[in-house]
């Protein structure tokens, strides 16, 4: 059974201090890794895929990395606006994504 | 704007009884997954349908159904409806089969 588990579950950064939010997962044959991000009442927003271990991605102030048992989506310089639960899945041996329960992000101006 | 329109925004029913969610995939995508999302359990895959063609399962109880019609648009039939269906309902879309999925703003589902 496809599994992911994120850490920590709340973060609460000052504006412009940096973080690494953590995603471990086992699955069977990993197919692809996906990072989210999601606001409060709204539906998930696509960041990133990575598919294979040492993979990296970038977009504004974030950052993703990928190994063979754990990703990490790292946040440079973060801005209030920045605020928001980010959500990890996999694509594996199980249908459909499996996702992690999110670390829910606070940046205080 | 991810491109994926679900209706309706908000409802609220009563035990026992049956509701219908609507999603229409983003433009060219053949591909709909639902998924729930409650507060103690996280984001859950219920089902997959692609081009019409139920594709995958994930936990969908057996009260729960849901099509892909022709015009790709789909539908989740909620049934005998219990307190513990309260959750967020998100429809997500992709061109094809595991390519990335564009989520929905979702249907919130409120069972009194």
């Amino acid at each position: 059974e496809d599994q992911v588990t994120q850490s920590p579950e709340a973060l609460r950064l000052q504006e412009g201090e940096s973080s690494s939010l953590n995603c471990s997962y086992t699955v069977s044959g990993l197919r692809g890794l996906f990072w989210y991000r999601q606001d409060p009442g709204k539906g998930p927003e696509f960041l990133f895929t990575l598919y294979s271990a040492g993979e990296e991605k970038e977009k504004e102030r974030l950052k993703a990395t990928l190994t063979k048992k754990e990703s990490f989506l790292h946040i440079t310089a973060p801005k209030p606006e920045d605020s928001a639960t980010y959500l990890c899945a996999v694509e594996g041996g199980a249908d459909g994504l499996t996702f992690g329960k999110g670390t829910h992000l606070i940046i205080q101006p | 704007d991810s491109g994926v329109t679900q209706t309706p925004k908000h409802l609220i029913t009563a035990t026992g009884q049956r509701v219908t969610l609507r999603c229409s995939p983003r433009s060219g995508d053949l591909s709909v997954y639902w998924y729930q999302q409650s507060l103690d359990q996280g984001l859950q895959f219920l089902i997959q349908y692609y081009n019409g063609e139920e594709r995958a399962k994930g936990n969908i109880l057996e009260r729960f159904s849901a099509q892909q019609f022709p015009d790709l648009h789909s539908e989740l039939n909620l049934s005998s409806l219990e307190l513990g269906d309260s959750a967020l309902y998100f429809c997500a879309s992709s061109v094809v089969l595991d390519s990335q999925a564009f989520f929905g703003q979702g249907t919130r589902l409120t069972v009194v």
